[in-house]
């Protein structure tokens, strides 16, 4: 009965090679959001999406492109991977109106690219 | 832009003793502040809140955390740390005009038996 989910949990993949994770919420939020996670633990927002509207978009490379078909689910593509994507990347939801609402993490894929 | 500080790296404590994990942060507007946890391999999991009212607040395994807001902070304390209590422990900020949160760049709790 996860609450946000994400697939796959772990990726491990080739530079230059396009690959997808996929996020979903069951507990009826209208935004979702990814994170990136480095190897210091930092964290850092990418994208925002509330009611399948682009709301976040932080300087994150082109090759990153969020797409949500639905307000369950908040994909994350990302093309001609680099070393340097090499991170975890986490999927939250939550309920936007109320700013107190806290985000739900999902539990991670760790993306490692050789 | 909010910000949040977390000074120290990493905090150890002995199992039994108190814990604390000191955030301030700085926002331009009045803040919801939120503290979460990371254990090992794991997502961010909530611990608690202020949103407005009691200064201090309560949430989830024991801890509370103190709003102050002249000295804009908000450490999370525990009474009485378990060795379970170990992990990576991040304060976040949201300013009530944005929805954007915050991250501080957490600090690690080692909880000595």
């Amino acid at each position: 009965d996860t609450a946000v989910s994400q697939t796959p949990k772990y990726l491990v993949t080739q530079m230059g090679n396009d690959k997808s994770i996929k996020c979903e919420q069951n507990l009826g939020h209208d935004t979702m959001y990814w994170y990136k996670q480095d190897s210091k633990k930092f964290l850092k927002i990418m994208f925002s999406y509330n009611n399948k509207e682009l709301i976040i978009n932080e300087t994150v490379p082109n090759r990153f492109s969020p797409k949500s078909p639905d307000k369950a689910h908040l994909n994350l593509h990302i093309n001609s991977l680099e070393l340097g994507d090499s991170a975890v990347y986490f999927c939250a939801s939550r309920f936007a109106s109320g700013g107190h609402n806290e985000q739900f993490f999902g539990p991670g894929t760790r993306l490692t690219v050789l | 832009a909010q910000s949040v500080a977390q000074p120290e790296d990493q905090v150890n404590v002995a199992e039994g003793n108190p814990l604390t994990v000191k955030c301030t942060y700085s926002v331009s507007g009045n803040p919801y502040l939120f503290w979460y946890v990371q254990y090992p391999n794991r997502g961010l999991q909530f611990l608690l809140k202020y949103i407005t009212g009691d200064n201090l607040v309560k949430g989830s395994y024991g801890f509370e955390a103190e709003f102050n807001k002249s000295q804009t902070s908000f450490h999370l304390k525990k009474p009485s740390a378990l060795v379970s209590d170990s992990a990576l422990y991040f304060c976040a900020v949201r300013d009530r005009r944005k929805d954007r949160l915050a991250f501080g760049k957490g600090n690690q709790v080692v909880v000595i038996p």
